[in-house]
């Protein structure tokens, strides 16, 4: 089946640091991925995708790139700011007509000053 | 384009009545989905419209809840003879069709069931 999973939360950095969240899939066929963002208080935002192998997204200095041999979409970014403090959603997109996607259980991060 | 919305933002209700939420999406989008959110968890999909046709509902969804999207615009979710194990956030995405484009989700609905 379809699935993904995701490194358990939360992830506590200081300002500056380097971010790595991990997330990886099962899926038939090579699924469009993406990180989604859900700050406080509000809904999910798209932050990024990939739609095939070896694709790189990229967005407000994220960046996540679509390993097909590690079936894996992980998230970096090089300095995070303490606005960066949200949960991230790891998903794919499933390869059958309603598109619908399936997402991880979700990464909190906490960026302190 | 004022991207989705969704309404009540919240909403408590007693155990054993009718609630009914609604979803705007964004007018060009054709898919519109529905998704339910408990906390610590990532969404999980309920159900979606392709126009005004509801194309597939998860096992999730029994037969309390139903949704609508009349000509194919906005959507209601009515979940009958609510349970608290109803309590969620309760998303609302809209899309075009295709796999490579992602959501615009609404703010949510959070229904808490006492």
């Amino acid at each position: 089946g379809n699935s993904v999973t995701q490194m358990e939360g939360p992830v506590t950095l200081s300002e500056e640091a380097f971010l790595t969240i991990n997330c990886t899939y099962t899926a038939t066929g090579y699924p469009s991925l993406f990180w989604y963002v859900q700050y406080p208080g509000e809904g999910l935002q798209l932050l990024l995708k990939a739609t095939k192998a070896d694709d790189k997204g990229s967005n407000k200095g994220f960046e996540a790139t679509y390993r097909k041999e590690t079936t894996s979409f992980h998230l970096e970014k090089g300095s995070v700011q303490v606005s960066d403090s949200a949960v991230y959603f790891c998903a794919l997109s499933v390869l059958d007509s309603s598109y619908k996607l399936i997402f991880g259980s979700g990464t909190r991060l906490l960026v302190r000053p | 384009d004022t991207g989705v919305s969704q309404d009540p933002r919240h909403k408590i209700t007693k155990r054993g009545q009718n609630v009914t939420f609604r979803c705007d999406p964004i007018s060009e989008h054709n898919r519109l989905y529905w998704y339910r959110q408990t906390l610590g968890q990532g969404p999980e999909f309920l159900t979606y419209f392709q126009n005004e046709a509801q194309l597939e509902k998860s096992r999730l969804l029994s037969d309390r809840f139903s949704a609508e999207r009349p000509k194919g615009s906005f959507s209601t979710l009515e979940i009958q003879r609510t349970e608290q194990g109803d309590s969620a956030m309760y998303l609302c995405a809209s899309s075009l069709s295709g796999q490579g484009y992602g959501y615009t989700f609404g703010s949510g609905t959070r229904l808490t069931v006492v």
